[in-house]
């Protein structure tokens, strides 16, 4: 089993910061199966980016994606309060397919 | 508008069974692989089981191998989850989720949730 580990745990930012989220797997992925959700409080997760660094349908520009082999980056470029949320990574390279434990993004 | 909407949650003892089905509608269901995720309560994601757009693969993580069984019905537009053997563990909230690709078994991101059905397994 690929284990993701997301860090920081929290991130407290301004309007406007630069949000840095980090994911490791305990092996090499690929990253097209790499993907990235946002998920809100009471709300179900939705999908941000796919293969590491693709925007999902209707997702703004200030959210950008990259990385590969075991290391992989969600950057949100401007802060905004609706981007408050639990972001999770997860992989898709193998069965089972694993989460990490998220990042929770508050603003201040 | 693609749509999923699970239902099927129910207060379960541990031991018992439960069906959990989840309709689909705005996109043509046979060609996409389809899933199940659970979160625990204040905890996170993990995917549960999944399945090929015709049924033919099943897919399940180690902690539910055994009690559950995953299967769909293209003619209905729906999947299903049938639960045995609950455990305490099993408290959660289920979403469906539907494969970004078409005629993608497994291998590929969770493009659409629906908003998730609730299972509590206590005495």
């Amino acid at each position: 089993e690929i284990v993701l580990t997301q860090s920081p745990g929290t991130l407290s930012l301004s309007p406007g910061e630069r949000a840095t989220l980090s994911c490791r797997a305990s092996q090499s992925v690929s990253s097209k199966f790499l993907a990235w959700y946002q998920q809100k409080p009471g709300q179900s997760p939705r999908l941000i980016m796919f293969g590491a660094s693709s925007r999902a349908t209707g997702i703004p520009d200030r959210f950008s994606g990259s990385g590969s082999g075991t290391d992989f980056t969600l950057t949100i470029s401007r802060l905004e309060p609706e981007d408050s949320a639990i972001y999770y990574c997860q992989q898709f390279i193998n069965s089972p397919l694993t989460f990490g434990g998220g990042t929770k993004v508050e603003i201040k | 508008e693609v749509q999923l909407v699970e239902s099927g949650g129910d207060l379960v003892q541990p031991g018992g069974s439960l069906r959990l089905s989840c309709a689909a509608s705005g996109f043509m269901f046979s060609s996409h692989g389809m899933n199940w995720v659970r979160q625990a309560p204040g905890k996170g994601l993990e995917w549960v089981s999944g399945i090929s757009g015709s049924g033919g693969n099943t897919y399940y993580a180690d902690s539910v191998k055994g009690r559950v069984t995953i299967s769909r019905d293209n003619s209905k537009n729906t999947l299903y989850l049938q639960m045995n053997s609950l455990r305490v563990e099993d408290t959660a909230v289920y979403y469906c989720a539907k494969l970004r690709g078409i005629m993608v078994v497994l291998y590929d991101a969770f493009d659409t949730w629906g908003p998730g059905t609730t299972v509590t397994v206590s005495s």
